[in-house]
Order: C-alpha cells, then structure tokens, then sequence
C-alpha cells in the first residue's frame, strides 16, 4: 500500500523556470523524505525534513510540510535539463520503526 | 565512500527459476532494506533487518520470497521459483539507525520470462 499521492504526476518545463511537486499522506509522521531517480538507476536521497519543521531548504530545493494538512511540497528553482528525473516523496510514518512509504512519483521533464 | 553495491545489476532467468540478489550496505549502518520497484511505481517495502535481525517483514511473499543478514552486513534476498509477474527492480537501502536517512543501491533489474 503507498500513503503519499503525488501531484501532478508529470509536468514539462522549459529550463530556467521553477517546478513544483506535491505530497499529500494520510497518517501522522516522523519525517518526510524527497528522492530523485534516474531513468534506470538507483534513488538519490534530497532532503530530509522532519514533522516539527515547516520548511527546509537545500541549494535549489525548497521543501514545506503542513502537518495539519498532510501534505509537502518540492520546489526545484532555476531547473536544468539535468534535472530531469522521477522524484518520490516517502513518509516515515509514526510509530512505524522508519519505515518508508513511498508515492508514485512525479516524472520532471526539463527541455533545454 | 562507498555507496550501497548491489549484484547483479540485471538478471534475466525462465518461470520457475531460482534468482538470488546481494546487497553490500554502506560500511557501519545497522538497518538494511530490500524494496521491490514496478515501472512507474515507487518502491515498497519487502524486509527491514536492524542487524542480523528481520524485524519487519509483514510484506514478504513468505511462500517464495527468503532473506538473510547473516553477520548484520551483507545480505540476500531470494525467490525460488520465480513467477512472471516478479519482473521488477529489486532495490537495497541501508540507514546509519532506523530514524536516520535511508541511502539507495542501484538495483537488480529482473526480467522473468
């Protein structure tokens, strides 16, 4: 079963404008956790932000969590063409020893 | 350092086959996962080991699916016999603790014909 539901679940930009991908889950958490896939690789890990932050950044990345709401979103500045890829929210839901729930994703296409 | 190594990297094997996937986690973390990836799909949860101990394995197919963590480092996830819908990326995580950020090997790509 995944708990995170993504929106949208592909979205084109031009390079240079900024993306943005949501989460919602439906349990209480210890953290949320970003990912980016590659095409046929492994999952690279982008931030981490745990239940009592609200919003957490990382060079281009901008994360915000709304508790009261379930949900988070990512927001990727400036994009490149490199950053083309899958990229997965995951809950550590509470009480629940870190494991991960993961949603299906939002596909980032950015065209030069 | 090095990342979390899985092997192989692709593997294709007939139904009823037996496959077998190592993982090789990241030197000093205690907890090892093995997720399951479908296309288009985020991965899910199979087994979670802290040490040489499954402590969560609820989403293991028990009737085919085994695992090992045999001295709480390297580990073995194993399908015996292989049916065509385990077609699928085969993923290895490790984490420092439980709490800590889970860090991804590249996968075992299976192809069940």
């Amino acid at each position: 079963s995944q708990q995170g539901e993504e929106d949208p679940q592909a979205l084109s930009i031009q390079e240079g404008e900024n993306a943005t991908m949501n989460c919602s889950y439906k349990t209480s958490i210890n953290n949320l956790q970003w990912y980016r896939q590659n095409s046929g690789r492994g999952l690279v890990h982008l931030i981490l932000i745990r239940s009592n932050e609200r919003e957490k950044h990382s060079g281009r990345l901008r994360v915000t969590l709304d508790t009261s709401k379930k949900s988070s979103s990512l927001l990727i500045t400036a994009s490149r063409a490199a950053d083309t890829a899958s990229y997965f929210c995951a809950t550590a839901p509470y009480n629940q020893g870190g494991k991960l729930i993961f949603g299906q994703g939002t596909e980032l296409s950015v065209k030069p | 350092e090095a990342g979390v190594v899985q092997s192989p990297r692709y593997k294709i094997i007939e139904k009823k086959q037996p496959v077998a996937f190592w993982c090789n986690p990241i030197s000093g973390h205690n907890t090892l996962y093995w997720y399951l990836q479908n296309l288009g799909q985020g991965p899910e949860l199979l087994i979670r080991y802290e040490n040489e101990e499954a402590v969560d394995d609820s989403q293991l197919p028990k009737d085919r699916f085994s695992a090992e963590r045999l001295k709480g480092v390297d580990s073995t996830l194993k399908i015996q016999p292989a049916e065509l819908g385990d077609s699928a990326v085969y993923l290895c995580a490790s984490s420092l603790t439980v709490q800590e950020t889970q860090y991804f090997g590249p996968g075992t790509r299976l192809l069940v014909l």
